[in-house]
């Protein structure tokens, strides 16, 4: 069956940077896009960044624009989401999504791992 | 920028009522809409997507109705199951905007 385990996540200082990775199983991962969904503690979800699945395909939320990075190697089954510049508006546990094949509706997470916990403080 | 509204935030029922969320898109969004559930301490699962397509191994007292701006989530005989927090979230833009969510707790 389908398994995602996002491993990485602990403490940093604002400013500093941290990578974060989703390792996948249960499915063909080369075919499917991924994305990283966050949620800080006690608030809602926030979209965060999809790559596709040749990685030709990348896409951010404004939040996270030009700070974090995402990126993947079909070869080791694993999605992985660099974070630069992190500041405490960026605390939050984060998910990895696996999209599911919808027809004319992409976007839909049907797979989701149980998060890992990015914090940032001094 | 596009914003999808839920309402209400939160709301209190018991088992066997029939719930009724509601999530308002700001701008006309098709029928690109789904609907997440997250049980306490779960990563969220989806339950409807194109606005009412029950998600496969989803309970059928879940359904979902709308397009273009407005869109319900109604669940008909609640079970105890079902207490959490849910939320809708538009893929039309590039933008994949959740709503804030609802939470749903017994009352």
């Amino acid at each position: 069956q389908v398994h995602l385990m996002e491993a990485g996540g602990g403490v940093v200082q604002p400013g500093g940077s941290l990578r974060v990775s989703c390792l996948a199983s249960g499915f063909t991962f080369r075919t499917n896009g991924m994305h990283w969904v966050r949620q800080a503690p006690g608030k809602g979800l926030e979209w965060v960044a999809v790559i596709g699945y040749d990685g030709g395909y990348i896409r951010y939320a404004d939040s996270v624009k030009g700070r974090f990075t995402i990126s993947r190697d079909n070869s080791k089954n694993t999605v992985f989401l660099q974070m630069n510049s992190l500041r405490a508006e960026d605390t939050a546990l984060y998910y990895c999504a696996k999209e599911g094949d919808y027809g004319d509706f992409p976007s839909i997470f049907d797979f989701w791992g149980q998060g890992t916990m990015v914090t940032v403080s001094s | 920028d596009i914003q999808m509204t839920q309402s209400p935030s939160s709301l209190s029922a018991s088992v066997g009522d029939r719930v009724t969320i509601t999530c308002r898109a700001s701008q006309s969004i098709g029928s690109y809409l789904s609907w997440y559930q997250q049980t306490p301490g779960k990563a969220p699962k989806v339950l409807i997507y194109a606005s009412s397509t029950l998600e496969s191994g989803v309970p059928s007292r879940f359904s979902g109705s709308g397009s273009g701006t407005d869109f319900t989530l109604t669940i008909n005989g609640l079970q105890p199951e079902d207490f959490g927090s849910y939320y809708c979230h538009e893929t039309y833009t590039t933008r994949l905007i959740f709503g804030q969510g609802t939470r749903l707790d017994i009352k």
